[in-house]
Order: C-alpha cells, then structure tokens, then sequence
C-alpha cells in the first residue's frame, strides 16, 4: 500500500464549477499535508499547506483535512481552465516526504 | 513563498559527457534538498536525498556513484550525472526544504537532453 494516493483522474469539471480533489494516506503518523500544482512541463508549486483537522481557505482554494479517516481534500471554487494541471498531494511521516502520483484536472471552458 | 532556482534550465550533451545542475535556495537556508527526476507523462520519482556537510542517501535503484550530489553549502546542493547516455535524459528537479515549515519547495527544473 502506498502511503499516499490519489486518484489519476482525468478529472474534468465545466468553468466556474467546484473541482474536488481527493488524497488519502496510510500512516496515522502523518503529521503535515500539502498540496502542490504542475503545470505540463513545469515543476511544482506549492498551492497550500494544513496541519490541523478541518478547513483552511486561501482565496479560491480550500484544504480539507481529516485524521480520523486519514484523508485530505483540496477544493478549488469558481474553476479556471488556468487551473488545468496536475495536482500532487503530499504528507510528511516522520522526516520522510510521500507524495501521491497526482490528479490531472482539466477545466472546461 | 521561498525561491528555489536550478541552473540551466536546460542541457543538450553528448553521451558519454558530465552534466553538472545546480540548485540554489535564495531567500532561506535549507539543510535538506532533494533531487527527482520525471519523464514525461510519469509521477515525481525521488533519486535523492542531500544534506548539507554529509553524504546523500539515494533512493533504492538510483547509482550513486553515476549521479554524484554535493550539498556544499546551506543554499547549494549540485547533482552530476557522470558519463551521460541517452536514457538518462530527463526533467530533473531539486527541492529545497525550509524548515521552520518543513515545506518543500522546487526549483524551475532542468531539462536534459543526451544526444
């Protein structure tokens, strides 16, 4: 079992719809989450960091995280088709770094 | 957010040459990086591991003695692929970790190319 995973998609959602992201991961040792985006051809940026249970909204993005059921969530409201990536979730355990394979998302015009 | 560089940004060699990148945190000092390496159309693969003032710990599989990493300096770790072939032609990535985040930010990437 991998400690992270995601979903591959192709995740497609219309303009203006809310794209839901979803990641789940296996150790309960896991302490911090995050979430980076890539565009195709482009290295990863950090979109958002959580570490607490609940929500954390940073304008359009919002961060789900919920121990109990060892998942995390990245909701992305009023969609772009500049949101168009791909979407890798990652969880520190202990010092390790683990990052899932990534969600491709495309928004439609 | 911290600023991660790579330099180039891109390499066309000849097989059978060095290729020297290097990766530079800007704005923070980061005692920990770590280089990937991605084809295309394929997830993040982690090669390595570099800490400063002390030896790399390589992912299972990845040669150490043919990607040679130097972590010199608090802002500088450099990944040599020795004796380039075809294969290793790649997009590598670094990624620096601040640590009063314990968040890890990347570099622009290099793009590699062997001839």
């Amino acid at each position: 079992q991998k400690e992270v995973e995601q979903n591959s998609g192709p995740l497609s959602v219309p303009e203006g719809a809310i794209a839901s992201l979803n990641c789940t991961y296996s150790d309960r040792g896991s302490q911090s989450f995050f979430w980076y985006r890539q565009y195709s051809g482009k290295s990863p940026e950090l979109i958002m960091f959580i570490y607490s249970n609940g929500d954390k909204e940073d304008g359009r993005f919002t961060a789900q995280l919920n121990k109990a059921s060892q998942y995390v969530s990245l909701l992305i409201r009023d969609s772009q088709p500049s949101d168009s990536a791909t979407y890798l979730c990652a969880a520190i355990t202990g010092n390790q770094f683990y990052f899932g394979t990534g969600t491709s998302l495309t928004v439609i015009p | 957010g911290a600023v991660v560089s790579q330099h180039p940004s891109r390499v066309i060699c000849k097989s059978g040459t060095s290729v020297k990148i290097e990766c530079r945190s800007l704005d923070f000092q980061a005692t920990t990086m770590f280089w990937y390496r991605q084809f295309p159309k394929q997830s993040l693969m982690l090669m390595a591991t570099s800490n400063e003032g002390s030896k790399a710990t390589y992912e299972q599989g990845v040669e150490k003695d043919k990607f040679l990493i130097n972590h010199a300096s608090l802002t500088l770790s450099t990944l040599t692929v020795t004796s380039a072939h075809p294969e290793d032609s790649s997009f590598y990535i670094c990624s620096a970790l601040q640590g009063s985040q314990e968040t890890q930010y990347f570099g622009p990437g290099t793009r590699l190319l062997v001839l």
